[in-house]
């Protein structure tokens, strides 16, 4: 069974640039989420989302929101971007919840100059 | 506002013995906790986790411990193995809301 994959691995942004990350979740499974993980402020859950909703918000502006799709793949978009936004962005994916066992993917590395 | 704290920023165990990991949280409403394991340059993977209604939860050689009155839990892995050596991450969640995650420990085990 194929795993978690993020693309792209590796973005260059500038400010107020927005960007756009995918993650294709583990066949079958419906819960996907998205972290920030930066050396100041460790793991930072982001959001999560069931069958194409928004279940679960982190304590992030506005400018970072997300969606999924009926095959459950999922996006997120950072709008307006700030040179804080550079951080590793990791999505996984679950059954039915975060809760559970969840498959981390490796990350997309995102820079912000 | 931290409200997940692993105060100890590592801990050093020989093989064979207990490794004690432990985590204090300080929002009531947390309903459900979970620790999480990174190895440099991979991403976390998910550990065990347990419910506010357990004070324990097994699995393997991973058990975690629940003191609700002290807004704390442990997490004990024995024995103690080389390949345990990495960050663990404790995270507790209220539905709805972000799931909030400690800075880690760093758990080292020495031959």
């Amino acid at each position: 069974k194929a795993g978690v994959t993020q693309t792209p691995r590796y973005l260059i942004k500038t400010r107020g640039q927005q960007v756009t990350l995918s993650c294709s979740p583990i066949s079958g499974h419906r819960s996907v989420s998205w972290y920030q993980q930066t050396p100041g402020q460790g793991l930072q859950f982001l959001f999560e989302y069931f069958s194409e909703t928004q279940r679960n918000k982190g304590n992030f502006p506005g400018r970072f929101s997300g969606r999924q799709f009926s095959n459950s793949r999922s996006e997120m978009n950072v709008s307006t971007l700030e040179l804080g936004d550079s951080a590793l962005y990791l999505c996984a994916s679950s059954l039915t919840s975060f809760r559970e066992t969840q498959y981390f993917g490796p990350g997309t590395r995102l820079l912000v100059l | 506002d931290q409200q997940v704290k692993q105060n100890s920023p590592s801990l050093s165990v020989q093989e064979g013995r207990i490794s004690i990991l432990n985590c204090d949280y300080t929002n009531s409403m947390f309903d459900y906790f979970l620790w999480y394991k990174k190895y440099p340059a991979e991403g976390p993977t998910f550990l065990i986790s347990i419910s506010s209604i357990k004070d324990k939860n097994e699995d393997g050689r991973f058990t975690v411990f629940l003191n609700k009155s002290a807004k704390h839990l442990s997490l004990h892995i024995v024995p103690s193995q080389p390949g345990d050596s990495a960050v663990y991450f404790c995270a507790a969640n209220v539905p709805g809301y972000a799931l909030n995650f400690g800075k880690g420990t760093s758990l080292l085990v020495t031959p």
